[in-house]
C-alpha cells in the first residue's frame, strides 16, 4: 500500500544532542513537509521541499535541518539549538504543483526531552 | 492575513447526537482550498474533505456533511447520529493559492469526544 512511514514512532533526546526523524513516502509524490504539534494546537510548518534538493523553511524552522537527497525521503534534525523540542512531529506529502490535492500525513513521531 | 479559527476546543457528545463542528476562515485570495481532516488518537491525519471557492455545494457522505457559506467565511463540518469511533480531534485548514507554495494552514483543532 502506497503511504508515508515515519520512524521511530517515539523518540527521547537528551540534553545537547541531535536527533533525526525518518519520513519515507512511495507515493511519487515530489512535494514533503515537516509540521510541529503541541497540545492545543494546530499544526505549524517547520520546512517543505517542492523537489530533491531543494527545501525551504517554514514558519518555524530555528533549531531544525532537512535534507532531501532522494524524493522518497525527506528526514527532519531536531538540533541542540531547539530548546523546546518536546512535540508531535507529522510529516506530510502532496503532489506538486496540485494545490487542489491533499496532503497525505504519517503516523507522526512524539519526541520528549530526557 | 490568512487564518483559520475553529473557536471550539472541545465539544463532548452522547451517542448518536448530532454534533456541528465550526470552521471560520481569513483569506484576501478570491481562489482557495478549504479541507478538513480526522486526526485518531494513533496521531495521523485522515484527510477528509477537499472544498474549492468556487464550490459552494454542500457535500454529504454517509454520517457527515459539510457546509461551506462564502459569505460567512464558514466552513462547518456535522456528524450526523455520532458514534464513539467519531471520537478524534477535527482541523479545518485553508490552502491559498498565493504565496507559491503548496501551504497549508490549520486551526487549532476541536477535539470531539463521543461518550456511549
Amino acid at each position: 500500500d502506497g503511504g508515508i512511514t515515519q520512524s521511530p514512532k517515539y523518540l527521547f533526546r537528551k540534553e545537547g544532542q541531535n536527533v533525526t526523524l525518518s519520513c519515507e513516502q512511495n507515493l511519487n509524490h515530489d512535494a514533503m513537509y515537516w509540521y510541529r504539534q503541541d497540545p492545543g494546537q494546530g499544526l505549524r510548518l517547520i520546512y517543505y521541499s517542492q523537489i530533491v534538493n531543494d527545501f525551504q523553511k517554514g514558519d518555524i524552522a530555528e533549531g531544525y535541518s532537512v535534507s532531501r537527497e532522494k524524493k522518497e525521503s525527506f528526514p527532519l534534525t531536531v538540533t541542540s539549538a531547539q530548546k523546546n523540542p518536546t512535540a508531535f512531529y507529522l510529516c506530510a506529502s502532496s503532489i506538486y504543483l496540485r494545490v487542489n490535492q491533499p496532503q497525505h500525513f504519517g503516523d507522526g513521531t512524539r519526541l520528549s526531552i530526557l | 492575513a490568512q487564518k483559520v479559527t475553529q473557536a471550539q476546543t472541545e465539544i463532548s457528545v452522547v451517542e448518536k447526537e448530532d454534533v456541528t463542528l465550526d470552521c471560520v476562515y481569513e483569506t484576501r485570495d478570491t481562489t482557495y482550498y478549504l479541507f478538513w481532516y480526522k486526526q485518531p488518537p494513533s496521531g495521523e491525519l485522515v484527510f477528509l474533505i477537499r472544498r474549492n471557492s468556487f464550490d459552494e455545494q454542500n457535500e454529504i457522505s454517509g454520517r457527515y456533511s459539510w457546509n461551506f457559506q462564502k459569505s460567512t467565511s464558514s466552513f462547518n463540518f456535522t456528524i450526523t447520529a455520532s458514534q464513539v469511533v467519531d471520537s478524534a480531534v477535527y482541523f479545518c485548514a485553508l490552502r491559498p493559492t498565493s504565496g507559491g507554495y503548496n501551504k497549508l494552514i490549520f486551526g487549532a483543532g476541536t477535539r470531539l469526544a463521543v461518550h456511549p
